[in-house]
């Protein structure tokens, strides 16, 4: 019963360096998140995607990319890190409707030195 | 535009307190309101939730009732224990359709 599954769960990059977070969910949903944690803000979501092949841009969505090609992924990229994208990563899905609930993944910790 | 307010942590109580995490929100109509968990090390989880005005949401001896009047969703349990320290996270969907989170409340609950 994995529910959302996040990869990987730490990494270190240095600053311009390039990676990719992948989150898969095994529920079907066709609504996918990302949101960034960090002290004393919340999540904040980075971006999110509606269906397969669409993403669309949320509240802090500046230097990263998603991709959402098959349903059960969405994939966030970081195409030159910067020290400023150093937080925690949680992944999301839910099913359509106006009161679905959000299902989370466990995180994953990114630093960028 | 739409936002979640809740207060301040971190909370710190002694076993068998009761707790009170206030929460307030700004939305046009009455969007559907959850409190969400995070244990240590953990992602979040869904504690309750209210869809409609005058609902009480409840679980695991945590309560919280959707006042539209006060435009408020504050959570409740008469008795907290150790394994309850975690953050506690108020959300509501705005006219979006997005979830948005309050800046969460760290509890901590000593022996």
């Amino acid at each position: 019963n994995a529910g959302v599954t996040q990869t990987p769960k730490f990494r270190v990059l240095k600053t311009g360096q390039s990676m990719t977070l992948l989150c898969a969910q095994d529920m079907n949903h066709e609504y996918m998140y990302w949101y960034r944690q960090d002290p004393g803000m919340g999540l904040r979501l980075i971006h999110y995607s509606v269906g397969e092949g669409t993403t669309a841009k949320g509240e802090v969505p500046d230097g990263y990319n998603v991709s959402r090609l098959k349903k059960q992924n969405f994939l966030l990229g970081l195409e030159s890190a910067a020290p400023s994208q150093t937080s925690v990563y949680f992944c999301a899905s839910r099913a359509t409707g106006p009161t679905g609930e959000l299902f989370f993944g466990e995180g994953s910790r990114l630093t960028v030195l | 535009g739409d936002s979640v307010t809740q207060m301040e942590g971190p909370v710190t109580l002694s076993e068998e307190a009761f707790l009170t995490i206030n929460c307030t929100y700004t939305a046009t109509g009455y969007p559907s309101l959850f409190w969400y968990v995070q244990y240590p090390g953990e992602g979040l989880q869904l504690l309750l939730k209210a869809t409609k005005a005058d609902d009480k949401g409840s679980n695991k001896g945590f309560e919280a009732t959707y006042r539209k009047e006060t435009t408020s969703f504050h959570l409740e349990k008469g008795s907290v224990q150790v394994s309850d320290s975690a953050v506690y996270f108020c959300a509501s969907y705005n006219q979006g359709g997005k979830l948005i989170f309050g800046q969460g409340t760290e509890l901590s609950v000593k022996p």
